[in-house]
């Protein structure tokens, strides 16, 4: 079974400019998440998605991010613009379902902003 | 609000002996609680996971944690520690009206030879 895939694998962008992030869930897996990990933390959730729909986005800063899940599938999150502080590992989690689940992790993009 | 403490951000141990990480949650109801390690990258892995059965709970590779409600603890033990198991180690508490995870801080563990 494939696991979550992500990409860009790593990014580096300017203060100000914009990026993209790409994640392909578990096949099957209703439920995807956006994580951000800064260096030293755990991962913080952004914004959870069940199937097309934004279940949870409240730690998201709707100001310069924004996160899309078209038909239910992959997902993409989005950066603009990119502020210092936005440095670093953005990972992308897939479940079955929603709940205290077993979630399923990609590789992660690592992020930095000069 | 849920929350867990992982109280040494960096271990280590010598190859052959035992592993003990340690982690404190704060819940308002009976929480389900979670191991996960991150290898140099990699994705996260689940090691292991409480969900109010039985409060010994074994997970994969050696590793098990027994959930303490008393001392609302749930620390992660293994017997011999191998130099595989070098890596960055989180404990997680569910929360939120999704049950979404919350994760502490990391611990990293060292294995010397």
């Amino acid at each position: 079974e494939a696991g979550v895939a992500q990409s860009p694998r790593y990014k580096i962008i300017e203060k100000r400019q914009s990026v993209a992030f790409w994640c392909n869930p578990i096949s099957g897996h209703a439920t995807l998440y956006w994580y951000q990990q800064i260096l030293g933390q755990g991962p913080k959730l952004l914004i959870q998605f069940q199937n097309n729909g934004v279940v949870d986005d409240s730690q998201l800063p709707k100001d310069r991010f924004s996160a899309e899940r078209l038909k239910g599938v992959d997902s993409t999150l989005k950066i603009q613009p990119a502020k210092l502080e936005d440095s670093a590992v953005y990972l992308c989690a897939s479940s079955l379902v929603s709940g205290p689940y077993e979630q399923y992790f990609g590789p992660g993009t690592r992020l930095t902003v000069t | 609000a849920q929350s867990v403490t992982q109280l040494d951000s960096h271990v280590s141990v010598s190859e052959g002996t035992p592993v003990l990480l340690r982690c404190n949650y704060s819940s308002s109801y009976s929480p389900s609680l979670f191991w996960y390690v991150q290898h140099p990258n990699k994705g996260l892995q689940l090691l292991l996971k409480y969900t109010s059965a039985a409060t010994l709970v074994k997970g994969i590779n050696g590793f098990e944690a027994e959930f303490k409600k008393s001392e609302t603890s749930f620390h992660l033990t293994k017997p011999s520690a191998h130099m595989s198991d070098a890596a960055e180690y989180f404990c997680v508490v569910t929360g939120g009206s999704q049950g979404n995870l919350i994760f502490g801080k990391g611990t990293k563990l060292s294995v010397k030879p």
